[in-house]
């Protein structure tokens, strides 16, 4: 069966520093992926998606950056931290070529100080 | 661009009561839509999805959801709802074909014993 992990699980970080958060889906291969920050009252907002290593999207232009370094493995990264980055950072993947559903990690939880 | 609106943002109901959350989009083309859930501490998980077909699609643990085309519309439903219904609830869309998905704000539900 098909797992997803992702770590830390939570984060305290000063503003100014770097961050880089790991995903990884076992079980799968050439999986679609995705990262998401989840805020209180605003639902899921899509940071970056990935088809392939090496291919990622970006959808919202920001203090943030993803890379898909192997094929079941996502990073989100930043080389300096903002108060704003702080949330509840959720990575997720999806079957490759459809448009069946998601399968959500356990997600971190990042405050910046 | 596309959006989903989830209107109840805090919903609170006494056991057996019955439910229903709003969720509404704004693309007009083919879209797919889904309910997710996230219970206290645990994965956002799918609750049930449309993809095409009857508009009545039944999920897990008794939900079930209408797609009214001419209402831009995906209400999520359940006739009786128990305490370990409680959880926050995610309205999606995606547009076949592509990799995006757009989630509403989330309702957060609270049922009481």
């Amino acid at each position: 069966s098909q797992t997803i992990h992702q770590w830390p699980a939570t984060l305290v970080q000063p503003v100014g520093s770097p961050l880089s958060l790991e995903c990884t889906v076992e079980g799968t291969s050439n999986p679609n992926l995705y990262w998401y920050r989840q805020a209180a009252g605003r639902g899921l907002q899509l940071l970056f998606y990935s088809v392939g290593i090496g291919q990622i999207s970006s959808e919202v232009p920001q203090n943030l950056s993803a890379s898909r370094p192997q094929d079941r493995q996502f990073i989100l990264s930043s080389k300096k931290l903002l108060l704003s980055d702080s949330g509840f950072y959720l990575c997720a993947w999806s079957v490759p070529a459809s448009s069946y559903e998601q399968y959500f990690g356990p997600g971190t939880r990042l405050t910046v100080t | 661009a596309q959006s989903v609106s989830q209107h109840n943002h805090h919903v609170i109901l006494s056991e057996a009561a019955s439910l229903e959350l709003g969720c509404n989009y704004s693309y007009g083309g083919t879209v797919n839509l889904f309910w997710y859930v996230q219970y206290p501490g645990q994965h956002l998980q799918l609750l049930l999805k449309y993809f095409s077909g009857d508009p009545l699609v039944k999920g897990i643990k008794g939900f079930e959801a209408e797609f009214i085309k001419s209402k831009f519309s995906f209400n999520l439903r359940k006739p009786s709802v128990q305490w370990s219904d409680t959880a926050e609830y995610f309205c999606a869309v995606n547009t076949p074909g592509t990799y995006k998905y757009i989630f509403g704000t989330g309702t957060r539900l609270k049922v009481l014993a």
